[in-house]
């Protein structure tokens, strides 16, 4: 069975400080993608990033970066810098190829202090 | 307008009424989903459809009936809901169902 696990509930971390967000996720497929969502308060789940289990190289998007240990099953999301308008909830989400499922983690609020 | 829009953004609505949820997507994709998220649960996938064909119901109560005219719409009729259907209902689309999904803004929706 698949599955998505994010095991903190709730961080608090000072502003310009690096956050690490923890994802594990357990499949037997070899063909899979793992994404990052940040939901604000308004509700709309923004994509952050992508990383596909044949790339070869974490993903990176401008403070976002993804710290993708396959054989560890892990896909950590990294926040350099982080802002005050990162404080939100994260969801890391999996999709298997052929599959039209998407499994979201049950989140991690994220709040950054000044 | 570009991305996936929803409309409306807020609704309340009674137990005997009939309502309509909207989304619309501007992204050129063919795989157009409902998802609903209650407080304290994760996301739960409620419809998918692939190409304006439904591929998959998530054991979804018939209060609830999507329809999808197009691969740029998508619909959820809302009919004699219950109050614990109180939630955010999240439209999203993908390029196809191997892509990641794009999300609306949401509607969140208050059954009396």
């Amino acid at each position: 069975a698949q599955k998505i696990t994010q095991t903190q509930p709730g961080m608090f971390v000072q502003e310009k400080e690096a956050v690490t967000l923890d994802c594990t996720y357990d499949t037997s497929d070899p063909s899979y993608g793992l994404f990052w969502y940040k939901q604000p308060s308004s509700g709309e789940m923004i994509f952050l990033i992508y990383q596909g289990s044949y790339d070869q190289q974490n993903a990176t998007e401008g403070r976002y970066s993804l710290n993708f240990q396959k054989a560890r099953k892990s896909a950590n999301l990294v926040i350099s810098a982080s802002q005050l308008g990162d404080s939100a909830m994260y969801f890391c989400a999996m999709r298997v190829l052929g599959d039209d499922k998407i499994i979201f983690g049950k989140g991690t609020r994220l709040h950054i202090l000044p | 307008e570009t991305g996936v829009t929803q409309t409306p953004r807020h609704l309340v609505m009674g137990m005997t009424n009939k309502k309509s949820l909207k989304c619309e997507q501007h992204l050129g994709h063919n795989a157009m989903y409902w998802y609903k998220q209650s407080a304290k649960k994760p996301l739960e996938l409620m419809f998918v459809y692939s190409l304006e064909e439904r591929v998959e119901n998530n054991s979804v109560p018939s209060r609830f009936s999507p329809e999808c005219p197009n691969s740029s719409h998508l619909f959820l009729h809302l009919h004699t809901l219950q109050p614990e259907d109180s939630a955010l209902y999240l439209c999203a689309s993908s390029l196809n169902l191997a892509g990641g999904p794009y999300f609306g803004p949401g509607t969140r929706l208050t059954v009396l």
